[in-house]
């Protein structure tokens, strides 16, 4: 399965765009981008997902790039709530499970 | 549909004991999932269950684990002899295959 690379930690104001990157530089063609978030003593949470073009829902945006060798989660007005563990999944159909694998994530802090 | 809901939310048990956990699953949801979480470290797959049929086994589930889906719907974790080091947050998770995963809240194992 393909890897991924975030920064260990991020900050950003509340009501300001949150920014997320993720590396996924080895990911191949049928290989999905999941965002999940783990706010802290929960289960983890599913944001969104996408494969090649750019995707939105009522939680966030995802943007992968034409290449898609690396992703931007955009969280558009952050709030104190939205403080969390985010991860960037890469997670394939290959061999049929679906499964993830979590690497650490970015804590991202929402200032007030 | 509230969701995949997890029982007991938190266990003590004294090493060398036998546990058992559960997980209710999103009723129309064909796949179940269960992973591990220690202590500042993402979720580790450990197993998954297409209907009552378990599909996939991580080598991190030694022979003291078990675990079952009777009938397709919960599923149970087993843990017999427990050690220190299985004390960890035992996280589930269900879909519809090749679609999002849904968490539930976890079980908090503590082994004394």
């Amino acid at each position: 399965d393909a890897k991924t690379t975030q920064p260990t930690s991020m900050d950003c104001a509340e009501g300001r765009a949150a920014n997320l990157p993720c590396n996924h530089s080895t990911i191949s063609g049928n290989e999905y981008v999941y965002w999940y978030r783990q706010i802290h003593s929960q289960g983890p949470q599913y944001i969104i997902h996408g494969l090649k073009n750019n995707e939105t829902n009522e939680m966030a945006s995802l943007i992968i790039t034409e290449d898609r060798k690396s992703s931007t989660l955009i969280l558009p007005h952050a709030t104190l709530r939205d403080t969390a563990v985010y991860y960037c999944i890469v997670s394939s159909g290959r061999d049929s499970s679906y499964k993830l694998i979590f690497g650490s994530g970015t804590r991202l802090l929402v200032r007030p | 549909d509230t969701g995949v809901s997890q029982n007991p939310r938190h266990k003590i048990t004294k090493r060398g004991q036998n546990v058992t956990v559960r997980c209710d699953p999103i009723s129309e949801h064909n796949r179940l999932y269960w992973y591990r979480q220690t202590l500042g470290q993402g979720p580790e797959f450990l197993t998954y269950f297409q209907n009552e049929a378990q599909l996939e086994k991580s080598r991190l589930l030694s022979d003291r684990f078990s675990a079952e889906r009777p009938k397709g719907s919960f599923s149970t974790l087993e843990i017999q002899r427990t050690e220190q080091g299985d004390s960890a947050m035992y996280l589930c998770a269900s879909s519809l295959i090749r679609n999002e995963q849904y968490f539930g809240p976890g079980t908090r194992l503590t082994v004394t």
